[in-house]
């Protein structure tokens, strides 16, 4: 079955502009996970969506927002962005109640010029 | 959560084994214990999880202490694929939802 899909893979975009980020998940997962990689940060938990809700918020500021869509597929927004957003973006689906695995896309390389 | 602690990195030889040991001294009860781990340039992969007893499955085998304040994950055979950083992660079942926390995890490099 077709994994987790992120697009754009890579984007470059200059200070105070905006982007959205779309994420796919697996066929039948209805939990979408968005997380933020930094060499100096690691992996950090954005926000997780569940059935169209936002069901968990990590410790980021409002410019960072997201939503899930009917289908599962997600977006995640970041506004007014600074060098410090350049980062890998990460999405994860998951199956309800799943103890286990979540499964993650390859990303969103977005680059703050 | 409570917090895992694992070594920065470890090296082994291919087709050696592989002990990735992690240390959660704070586990709760109902504290599953994941691994996960990053290959280069992709988003982490599931490896494995367990509660109480070892585990297998096709990609590693994970040993549990019986006190569950540690861990250690083991790849049988190790090869240049398994180069990856490797996630030692809590996670609370009760809680359902709680998203998983990444720690700094163990890069391993594995040579030929």
């Amino acid at each position: 079955k077709a994994g987790v899909t992120q697009t754009p893979r890579y984007l470059i975009k200059t200070r105070g502009q905006q982007v959205t980020l779309s994420c796919s998940p697996i066929s039948g997962h209805r939990s979408v996970s968005w997380y933020q990689q930094t060499p100096g940060q690691g992996l950090q938990f954005l926000f997780e969506y569940f059935s169209e809700t936002q069901r968990n918020k990590g410790n980021f500021p409002g410019r960072f927002s997201g939503r899930q869509f009917s289908n599962s597929r997600s977006e995640m927004n970041v506004s007014t962005l600074e060098l410090g957003d350049s980062a890998l973006y990460l999405c994860a689906s998951s199956s309800v109640l799943q103890v286990g695995g979540y499964t993650f896309g390859s990303g969103t390389r977005l680059t703050v010029v | 959560d409570a917090k895992t602690t694992q070594p920065n990195s470890m090296e082994s030889n291919e087709e050696e084994p592989v002990h990735l040991p992690c240390n959660h001294s704070t586990i709760s009860g109902t504290d599953y214990i994941h691994w996960y781990r990053q290959l280069p340039s992709q988003g982490p992969e599931y490896v494995i999880h367990g509660l109480t007893s070892n585990v297998n499955n096709r990609m590693a085998s994970l040993a549990i202490a019986e006190d569950r304040k540690s861990s250690t994950l083991i790849l049988h055979r190790a090869t240049l694929r398994d180069a990856a950083v490797y996630y030692c992660i809590l996670r609370d079942f009760n809680s359902g939802n709680t998203p998983l926390v990444f720690g700094k995890g163990t890069r391993l490099s594995v040579i030929a």
